[in-house]
This record gives structure tokens, C-alpha cells and sequence, in this order.
């Protein structure tokens, strides 16, 4: 079957660094994308990584290696806005979306 | 701009009664997808279009059904509503179906089927 794994919550204090890791076993892979969802609210596009290798985009960066079937988003110079849930899903085979039940990531001052 | 609309923003639904959930987007996006989502569960495909006039099952069709019968709409009907389909609803859209492109989420219609 397919799956994706993420950590269920993490804690982090505002200025700090946080890595969210996301393990995957899919039929076939075509993408991985990182999305951020407030609570009540949509989620919304954060980062793609197709190659291994590392995605810089501001505070946010996107690791991938697809031999391990890992990902990682990091996040830098936290913030209260940043607490939100991190969803990390994947482009099978079929060109469909398989997402993780994303990380809630709680940031304390 | 308005991006995706959804609507109703939330609903209660008693069982065996028959809903649609509208879904619009004016980007003139060619794929468009419905999604549930679930406490402690990722996000999950119920239909999905890759063009107007085509649609296709995803990983939980059954109960639903969807239509496109232009770009911008895509309707989704439940036909007889169970407690089990008590979720949060998301439709999003993407330029295409495949290649880079991310999916645009609306902003969700939450149901509650009693």
C-alpha cells in the first residue's frame, strides 16, 4: 500500500529552527510537495522538490532524497504565525496526490 | 479575485438525505479535485477531473458523485448521507493534472450528517 509518515506534533520556540521529517513508500513518485494549514483553514502551497537536493525559499527549505524516500521541510527564524500544521504529500504514478496526516507544529514564545 | 469557492461554508445534514456541495473557481484551471479530511487522517481523494467533461474516482468514491460539465464548476453530490460521511470537504484545482502544478484549495464546507 501506499503510505506517508509524519510526526504527529511538534513543539518549537519563536527565533528557533525546526525540522518536520516525512518518510514515504508510494506507487511510483512523481513530486513531493510541502503545504501549511492553519487551523479552519485551507491548505496552501509551500514548497516542491522533484530532484534530491535542497529547495531554498526564504525562512522555509525543503529537503528530498528519493533513494530513502525522505523529505524534510525546515523551518527558520520561527514565528507565532508559524504555528500551523505541515502537510507533506506525494504525486504517485497516476499523478494523484497521496498526503500525510501532517504535523501540528506549535511554537511557544 | 476570488480564487475557489465552496459552498455551503457548513451544514448539518440529517442521514438519508440527498446534498450537493458547490465547488467554482474562475483561474480556468483544467483539473479540479474533492477532498475530505478527518481527524488524525491526511487528506483523501473522493473524485477527481482532468478536464471538463471527464471525471475519475479517487481513494474514497463511494457514496459521492461529481459532474464537470464546464471549467469552472464541480459539483459534488452526496445521494443518501450517512454519519460517516460527517468530514470536512475541499475542493482545489490545478492548471494541470500533472507536471509541477500545485493544487489552489477553497475554503472548505464543513458537514455534519446526524
Amino acid at each position: 500500500g501506499q503510505n506517508i509518515d509524519q510526526p504527529t506534533e511538534m513543539t518549537a520556540t519563536e527565533g528557533a529552527i525546526v525540522q518536520i521529517n516525512c518518510t514515504y513508500q508510494t506507487s511510483g513518485f512523481n513530486g513531493l510537495f510541502w503545504y501549511q494549514q492553519h487551523a479552519g483553514e485551507a491548505p496552501t502551497f509551500l514548497s516542491y522538490n522533484v530532484l534530491d537536493g535542497l529547495e531554498e525559499k526564504g525562512r522555509f527549505s525543503s529537503f528530498l532524497s528519493r533513494s530513502k524516500g525522505y523529505s524534510y521541510l525546515l523551518l527558520k527564524e520561527l514565528q507565532m504565525k508559524d504555528s500551523a500544521s505541515y502537510l507533506c504529500a506525494v504525486r504517485d504514478s497516476n499523478y494523484q496526490l497521496i498526503w500525510g496526516a501532517g504535523t501540528k507544529l506549535i511554537i511557544k514564545p | 479575485i476570488a480564487g475557489i469557492t465552496q459552498a455551503p461554508t457548513s451544514q448539518i445534514l440529517a442521514a438519508g438525505r440527498r446534498m450537493t456541495l458547490r465547488c467554482t473557481q474562475d483561474m480556468r484551471h483544467n483539473a479540479m479535485y474533492w477532498y475530505r479530511q478527518d481527524l488524525g487522517l491526511g487528506l483523501r481523494l473522493i473524485h477527481y477531473s482532468n478536464t471538463a467533461g471527464t471525471t475519475g474516482k479517487g481513494e474514497v468514491p463511494d457514496g459521492y458523485s461529481v459532474s464537470r460539465a464546464n471549467t469552472d464548476d464541480f459539483p459534488l453530490t452526496l445521494a443518501s448521507a450517512v454519519p460517516s460521511q460527517t468530514s470536512v470537504y475541499f475542493c482545489a484545482s490545478s492548471d494541470k493534472a500533472g507536471d509541477y502544478n500545485e493544487q489552489f484549495f477553497g475554503p472548505g464546507t464543513r458537514l455534519t450528517v446526524l
